[in-house]
């Protein structure tokens, strides 16, 4: 069964600092991945989603995902932290077997202070 | 906005009782998801429709139910309702064929509080 792992429940970062958010994968076969974020009471946004090709993706609001194949990772990044991205952020596979179901890891909320 | 809709926003009940919650997709897109959030479960995937047809089947309880409509709305119901079915459910859609890669879009969901 295809899972993510996210293994922080919570980053902190600075303003102005680069930030990491981490997660890690378990397919059988080709990795479909996505990152969502959650603003407070909000629904889940699309930042950004890896299918084939350059392992760097580029997404929104300069939020960057490294994938590592041999890491079974799919590491969400950005260079520069702001303040307004304090939120909750899903990494998620998509399901092979059936029309595109995702499976969301656990989030990890990140804060980023002043 | 990503174009999803959900009704009602807030819905609170009491144990036992049936409720009916509300999805409108993207315009163009055919399928539709069911999630559910809650603290303990974390995002479940409950239930997929495509153009009115069940196509994929997660957690969810007999006591859950959807339907996609020929308008391509969707409504999920949750009926013998518990304390711990209080959590907040999403919609989402995509357009979506068999060996695409489409994400998905979210709405902004509805919170159930069953008391």
């Amino acid at each position: 069964a295809q899972s993510v792992a996210q293994p922080e429940d919570q980053v902190n970062v600075a303003e102005g600092n680069p930030l990491t958010v981490k997660c890690t994968y378990s397919v059988s076969g080709n990795p479909y991945l996505f990152w969502y974020v959650q603003y407070p009471n909000r629904g889940l946004q699309f930042l950004l989603k890896y299918i084939t090709g350059d392992n760097l993706v580029k997404g929104s609001y300069g939020f960057e995902a490294e994938f590592n194949k041999s890491q079974t990772s799919f590491h969400l990044k950005k260079p520069s932290a702001l303040v307004s991205d304090s939120a909750l952020y899903f990494c998620a596979v998509r399901d092979p077997g059936g029309f595109q179901k995702l499976v969301f890891g656990t989030g990890t909320r990140l804060l980023v202070s002043p | 906005d990503s174009g999803v809709t959900q009704t009602p926003k807030h819905l609170i009940t009491a144990t036992g009782q049936r409720v009916t919650l509300r999805c409108s997709p993207r315009s163009g897109d055919l399928s539709v998801y069911w999630y559910q959030q809650s603290l303990d479960q974390g995002l479940q995937f409950l239930i997929q429709y495509y153009n009115g047809e069940e196509r994929a089947k997660g957690n969810i309880l007999e006591r859950f139910s959807a339907q996609q409509f020929p308008d391509l709305h969707s409504e999920l119901n949750l009926s013998s309702l518990e304390l711990g079915d209080s959590a907040l459910y999403f919609c989402a859609s995509s357009v979506v064929a068999r060996g695409s890669y489409n994400e998905q879009f979210f709405g902004p969901g509805t919170r159930l509080t069953v008391l």
